[in-house]
């Protein structure tokens, strides 16, 4: 198993570019979310996805989106990159009815 | 809400002595307890976790934390600390009713001096 993996590992954006940050997982979980990691803040949940088909918001959702269309992806979208969207983004994965979660090794994302 | 504190932002030991990062959590109930550590420039790894069953956590590497109810704090503490112990510690909940969500500390940095 390759556990969760993101792509890519690092990038630069400019202001008001679009991306979209890969995330996959091969454990056949139905939970996945991206969080944001910031100085001294620890990590922030953005969006969360309970199976296929199924989004929500979580506690910084602001200038991020999501879709689940199959279980082992969770693209996360920048529609319009701002400097204040410069962090690490990790993404997570577990099974439902478990609470440990298993971390992708992160993207770092600079915005100029 | 509940959520978790983490008293030290940074803490640094010699090699060798003892380790003790600290946790308090907000709760009206026991909630679920993690303490996950991010070694520079990787991702976050599962140390250990209390889910109401013993109170004294042993987890990998030599690590270990106790719940206590009354002092609503979930320490980490290791015996003898290693170079390779020099990483980010965070202390993290899962509140009840949060679906199972993490909360977390604002992190730990922990330094091992030789």
């Amino acid at each position: 198993n390759a556990g969760v993996t993101q792509t890519p590992k690092f990038q630069v954006l400019k202001t008001g570019q679009s991306m979209t940050l890969q995330c996959a997982q091969d454990m056949n979980h139905e939970y996945m979310s991206w969080y944001r990691q910031d100085p001294g803040m620890g990590l922030r949940l953005i969006h969360y996805s309970v199976g296929a088909g199924i989004t929500d918001q979580g506690e910084v959702p602001n200038g991020y989106n999501v879709s689940r269309s199959t279980t082992e992806d969770f693209p996360l979208r920048l529609l319009s990159a701002a400097p204040s969207q410069t962090s690490v983004y990790f993404c997570a994965s577990r099974r439902t009815g478990q609470e440990t979660q298993y971390f992708g090794p992160g993207t770092r994302l600079l915005v100029l | 809400a509940q959520s978790v504190t983490q008293l030290d932002s940074h803490v640094s030991v010699s090699e060798g002595t003892p380790v003790l990062l600290r946790c308090n959590y907000s709760s009206s109930y026991s909630p679920s307890l993690f303490w996950y550590v991010q070694h520079p420039n990787k991702g976050l790894q599962l140390l250990l976790k209390y889910t109401s069953a013993a109170t004294l956590v042993k987890g990998i590497n030599g690590f270990e934390a106790e719940f206590k109810k009354s002092e609503t704090s979930f320490h980490l503490t290791k015996p003898s600390a290693h170079m390779s112990d020099a990483a980010e510690y965070f202390c993290v909940v899962i509140p009840l009713g949060s679906a199972r969500q993490l909360t977390f500390g604002s992190g730990t940095q922990l330094t091992v001096l030789p």
